[in-house]
């Protein structure tokens, strides 16, 4: 299983939006609606911040939101802030009932 | 509150077996399945293998498929790894998180190291 893809990093200003792209195929993002989303800060565990392509979680900010058309889901953060400069990585459940994740984008907030 | 604490790391010779730990607390352990989720030296996170609550499904990614066996006892309320014919490429940082099988996991541990190394 191939791993989805997504840009290396991404950037942007405080108070901007910004989107991060998550693409695979018909047997993984494309054919299921279980996308997730995690922030992952330097050293720390992972954090989930979307689930099933478009639900947070209780005590994730409503400025983190996700979609998905076709074989690409993306996550957006809107009113960036410092805090959110972070590694993102999504995945997505698979026709062979295994999870395959992205390889992660960094972004940096300016 | 739900709390994973994973153990068990350490340096292993290539070809050597080690058996990671996580012990929950703060929830039905029992009622839920466990992820095991890895991490190499600066990169990114690589799905291993899930159980279902009650042990009765297993499903790992074909990279550990035959090395690695993912179990759990509800009584301790602890889930484990058992790793054999460790390879260098199996150095990463071994998280388990709680979760269904469609998406990886809504709490996770803080890790434990694995190096495989001469």
């Amino acid at each position: 299983q191939s791993a989805l893809t997504q840009p290396a990093s991404v950037s942007g200003s405080p108070g901007q939006s910004i989107t991060i792209s998550c693409t695979g195929t018909s047997s993984d993002v494309g054919g299921y609606n279980y996308v997730s989303w995690y922030q992952q800060h330097p050293g720390k565990a992972p954090k989930l911040m979307i689930y099933d392509v478009t639900n947070r979680p209780s005590g994730v900010s409503y400025r983190f939101s996700g979609s998905k058309s076709g074989n690409t889901a993306s996550l957006t953060i809107s009113g960036l802030q410092a805090e959110d400069e972070a590694d993102y990585y999504c995945s997505s459940y698979t026709s062979s009932s295994t999870l395959v994740f992205g390889g992660g984008t960094k972004l940096a907030v300016l | 509150q739900v709390q994973l604490v994973e153990s068990g790391g350490g340096v292993v010779q290539p070809g050597g077996s080690l058996r990671l730990s996580c012990a929950a607390s703060g929830f039905t352990f029992s009622g839920y399945g466990m992820h095991w989720v890895r991490q190499a030296p600066g990169k990114g996170l690589e799905w291993v293998a899930f159980i279902r609550y009650d042990g009765g499904s297993k499903y790992y990614a074909d990279s550990v498929k035959g090395r690695f066996t993912i179990s759990r006892d509800n009584s301790k309320n602890t889930l484990y790894l058992q790793m054999s014919s460790l390879r260098a490429e199996d150095t990463a940082v071994y998280y388990c998180a709680k979760g269904v099988l469609e998406g990886a996991g809504d709490y996770w541990g803080q890790g434990t190291l694995v190096t495989v190394s001469s």
